[in-house]
């Protein structure tokens, strides 16, 4: 079974400042999909990027980015220019190319962002 | 906005009780997954439905149920509940169930008392 490990609870950063969030998984599968997810205090999910697994290049979306590295499952965020409206909950998912379609959840970080 | 709607935004109902939320997907979107939010459990994925067929079950207990209807819309029954059930209820959509992207609806806020 997949599963995927947020290992940072809390992370803080400073207004236009650069972060990282880290995420593993583990998988035996070679084609899936991973996303990052963002719950602000409205309890909203909101999805921030995806990548998927057999696109080399990794994804970008303004000011956040991923460094995919399938090798050593390891997906993480960087958010640059924090703005304080980055403050949320930030999940990491998975979602199998086969079987289904189920997103598997980390269980997040929350990210503190100070002016 | 996600185009996902689930009404009620908040229940606060009593142990033993039976509850029904219920999600109207974005327009156009076939498929519809529920999830649930605890603290101790995290994010979790419940059940899916496609075009008015169970597509995948999770972690959903015998007391849940689910369904989609014609107008695929989707209700997750909840019965005889329990203190542990007080979660955060998600519903979201894709368009065909394969598609990566999946929105998410504001989610339902259940407490059992």
């Amino acid at each position: 079974a997949q599963t995927v490990t947020q290992s940072q609870p809390e992370m803080s950063v400073q207004e236009a400042e650069t972060v990282t969030l880290s995420c593993t998984y583990d998988t035996s599968e070679s084609d899936y999909y991973l996303f990052w997810y963002k719950q602000p205090p409205s309890r909203q999910m909101i999805l921030v990027i995806r990548q998927e697994a057999y696109k080399q290049q990794n994804a970008t979306e303004n000011r956040f980015s991923v460094n995919f590295q399938k090798a050593a499952k390891s997906f993480s965020l960087k958010i640059s220019d924090s703005q304080l409206g980055d403050a949320a909950m930030y999940f990491c998912a998975y979602r199998s190319e086969y079987n289904t379609d189920k997103l598997i959840f980390g269980t997040g970080t929350r990210l503190q962002v100070f002016p | 906005d996600s185009g996902v709607t689930q009404t009620p935004k908040h229940l606060i109902t009593a142990t033993g009780q039976r509850v029904t939320l219920r999600c109207s997907p974005r327009s156009g979107d076939l498929s519809v997954y529920w999830y649930q939010q605890s603290l101790d459990q995290g994010l979790q994925f419940l059940i899916q439905y496609y075009n008015g067929e169970e597509r995948a079950k999770g972690n959903i207990l015998e007391r849940f149920s689910a369904q989609q209807f014609p107008d695929l819309h989707s209700e997750l029954n909840l019965s005889s509940l329990e203190l542990g059930d007080s979660a955060l209820y998600f519903c979201a959509s894709s368009v065909d169930g394969r598609s990566y992207e999946q929105y998410f609806g504001p989610g339902t806020r259940l407490t059992v008392t």
